[in-house]
């Protein structure tokens, strides 16, 4: 199985553009989570969702939405990116809202 | 509030030797603690996990202890490798996932 991916790898952005980060998952999980990476600040919740069809906000959720049509999928959107939002992006899941969690490999985004 | 903190933000330990990572965390009704690894360019990777009904739990080459009363969570990894180099984070569960900012595991050659 792959786990859990994402994509695009990395991405350059201007600022005001929109874009949609994927994660994808194969281990049917309940709960997606998504993250983001910054220097000195750890690893910081935007978004979460416990099981398909449902959403919630987490500690940073302003100028991101998330959406959970099914179980595998769960993108990241930025409607309109601002340089703030320059980060390492970390989708992660677990069976349930707090099991362990797995994290995909990451999406490096630069919004110039 | 809850907090999850780290008390070095660096170690540098001699190949061979152990390395003991710390965690200190707040909240007492947390009931499950986590240690990721994460490699340079990587996504975090669980290493080990305790619940709080457990003092000590040993994996290959790495022993979780933790000690309730000071609210305390160590790693240890034993014969320290290359391929530990990495940053360390301890994760804490009460409702949900809070994580730590993370231990730099420096090796010296």
């Amino acid at each position: 199985t792959a786990g859990i991916t994402q994509a695009p790898t990395s991405q350059i952005l201007a600022a005001g553009r929109s874009m949609t980060l994927r994660c994808t998952q194969d281990m049917r999980h309940n709960a997606m989570y998504w993250y983001r990476q910054d220097l000195g600040l750890g690893l910081r919740l935007i978004h979460y969702s416990n099981t398909a069809g449902t959403t919630g906000k987490g500690e940073v959720p302003d100028g991101y939405s998330v959406s959970r049509a099914n179980t595998d999928d769960f993108p990241l959107t930025l409607a309109s990116a601002v340089p703030s939002q320059t980060s390492v992006y970390f989708c992660a899941s677990s069976r349930d809202r707090g099991d362990e969690q797995y994290f995909g490999p990451g999406t490096r985004l630069t919004v110039t | 509030g809850e907090s999850v903190g780290l008390h070095l933000p660096t170690l540098s330990v001699q190949e061979g030797d152990n390395s003991i990572i710390n965690c200190a965390y707040s909240n007492s009704a947390s009931d499950y603690f986590i240690w990721y690894k994460q490699e340079s360019g990587k996504g975090p990777q669980f290493i080990i996990d305790i619940r709080s009904n457990m003092d000590k739990r040993q994996g290959q080459r790495v022993t979780v202890l933790l000690n309730k009363t000071v609210k305390h969570l160590s790693l240890q990894i034993a014969a320290t490798q290359p391929g530990d180099s990495a940053v360390y984070f301890c994760a804490e569960k009460d409702d949900k996932i809070i994580f730590g900012k993370g231990t730099r595991l420096h090796i010296l050659p």
